[in-house]
């Protein structure tokens, strides 16, 4: 079983470029999560994908934005870069047909913006 | 997130001393997750909490969820250095609130001295 996989590791960017992050999910999940995690807090949600659709947002401008695919892997999208989008990106992903509602996360895209 | 607070925020503990952690939430929990996460690194999951007075093992990590209190609490016995790092819990809300989304606490830091 193989978990969620998430690219690149490192990104630095400048103040309004555009990026986007990948996430492989786990085998067998089909619901993938987007958080933003900066320095020194909790991650905080940005949205949630089912079924190739938006499924939940958080308090994110519409400058984050995302995909999924068909095989569930999912892409994170973030338009006019800011400073303050610097912060570690987490992807997680779930399985709607579970018991334990699981979420297993990937080990992060850290985004500096310069 | 002030919905769901962790204390302490950081400890530091002689190895082979016992900690806790506590996790409080002021809204309505359907589920309490923890995680594990090293500094800069993904999140690992520890264990979720769901039915009230639940608790779980692993190893020498015990998880307990008083439903009451809307409060869980993570202790670690004898700890050892690998128990090092940032714990971090996260709440599931009811399908009516934001189902789905995990709502995290700033994390509790914790150190394992020699």
């Amino acid at each position: 079983e193989t978990g969620v996989t998430q690219s690149p590791t490192h990104l630095i960017k400048t103040r309004g470029q555009q990026v986007t992050l990948r996430c492989s999910s786990q085998s067998g999940h089909n619901t993938v999560s987007w958080y933003q995690q900066a320095l020194g807090q909790g991650p905080q949600f940005i949205f949630q994908y089912y079924r190739e659709e938006e499924n939940g947002r958080g308090n994110f401008p519409p400058r984050f934005s995302g995909l999924q695919f068909p095989n569930y892997s999912s892409e994170l999208n973030v338009n006019a870069l800011e400073l303050d989008d610097s912060a570690l990106y987490l992807c997680a992903s779930s399985s709607t047909e579970a018991d334990n509602y699981g979420y297993t996360f990937g080990s992060g895209t850290r985004l500096t913006v310069v | 997130s002030q919905e769901l607070e962790q204390s302490p925020q950081s400890l530091i503990v002689q190895e082979g001393k016992n900690l806790t952690i506590n996790c409080t939430s002021s809204k309505t929990l359907y589920g309490l997750y923890w995680y594990k996460q090293k500094y800069g690194e993904g999140l690992i999951f520890l264990m979720m909490l769901q039915k009230g007075g639940e608790e779980k093992s692993h190893e020498k990590i015990t998880a307990k969820l008083d439903e009451k209190k809307q409060q869980s609490s993570l202790h670690i016995t004898a700890s050892q250095p690998s128990h090092a790092g940032i714990y971090l819990c996260g709440a599931l809300r009811p399908p009516t609130d934001s189902w789905g989304k995990l709502q995290f606490g700033a994390g509790t830091q914790v150190v394992v001295t020699p």
